[in-house]
């Protein structure tokens, strides 16, 4: 079976500008979460969807936002992007949403993203 | 609000040694307790978890945890370590009504022949 894919793996981009990163969840998986991890530290939540809805939002500006379709593929995107959002950012799919349950997150590869 | 604490950067082993990966947390109620591990330009890769029962969780590769509520800790353990084992370990909770994984910092294992 497919993991968890994301696209693009890389990407460059300079401040100011906009992206678009998308992911794929295990079939039969119905929610999503995105994460960033900088270098050298651990991931940090940014979004859970389930359903095509948000269920949780991490500590991030408004400039981050997602969406899910239903085919529960997944977008994130940032605008205006400043240095500080280089990072690799995560994917990860579950069964359900996962408040009140131990539902386990299974990640992507990632998307590499550098601002310029 | 919830956190996890991995107080080693850099854990040394020698091949075939036993391993330890130390975490600890905070949360308010029963936590949820992970590990994954990454590989250089790679994804976290689930390793093993604990929700309730067994203080004792046996996981992929050979690892297990052990789920200690009066230290509020989850340290990672192997009993024979290989070179391939050589990578980021993460540790994660997420509280009963939570959503979002706290992932630590991160401790780099490396195994020597």
């Amino acid at each position: 079976d497919a993991g968890v894919t994301q696209s693009p793996t890389h990407l460059i981009k300079t401040r100011g500008q906009h992206v678009t990163l998308r992911c794929s969840p295990i079939s039969g998986h119905k929610s999503v979460s995105w994460y960033q991890q900088v270098l050298g530290q651990g991931p940090q939540f940014i979004f859970q969807y389930y359903e095509k809805e948000e269920r949780g939002r991490g500590n991030f500006p408004d400039r981050f936002s997602a969406r899910q379709f239903p085919n529960y593929s997944s977008e994130l995107n940032v605008n205006a992007l400043l240095l500080g959002d280089s990072a690799l950012y995560l994917c990860a799919s579950s069964l359900q949403v996962l408040a009140g349950g131990g539902e386990t997150q299974y990640f992507g590869p990632g998307t590499r993203l550098l601002v310029l | 609000a919830q956190s996890v604490a991995q107080p080693e950067d850099q854990v040394n082993v020698a091949e075939g040694n036993p391993l330890t990966v130390k975490c600890t947390y905070s949360v308010s109620g029963n936590p949820y307790l992970f590990w994954y591990v990454q590989y250089p330009n790679r994804g976290l890769q689930f390793l093993l978890k604990y929700i309730t029962g067994d203080n004792l969780v046996k996981g992929s590769y050979g690892f297990e945890a052990e789920f200690n509520k009066s230290q509020t800790s989850f340290h990672l353990k192997k009993p024979s370590a290989l070179v391939s084992d050589s990578a980021l370990y993460f540790c994660a909770v997420r509280a009963f009504s939570g959503y979002a994984l706290n992932f630590g910092k991160g401790t780099s294992l490396l195994v020597t022949p």
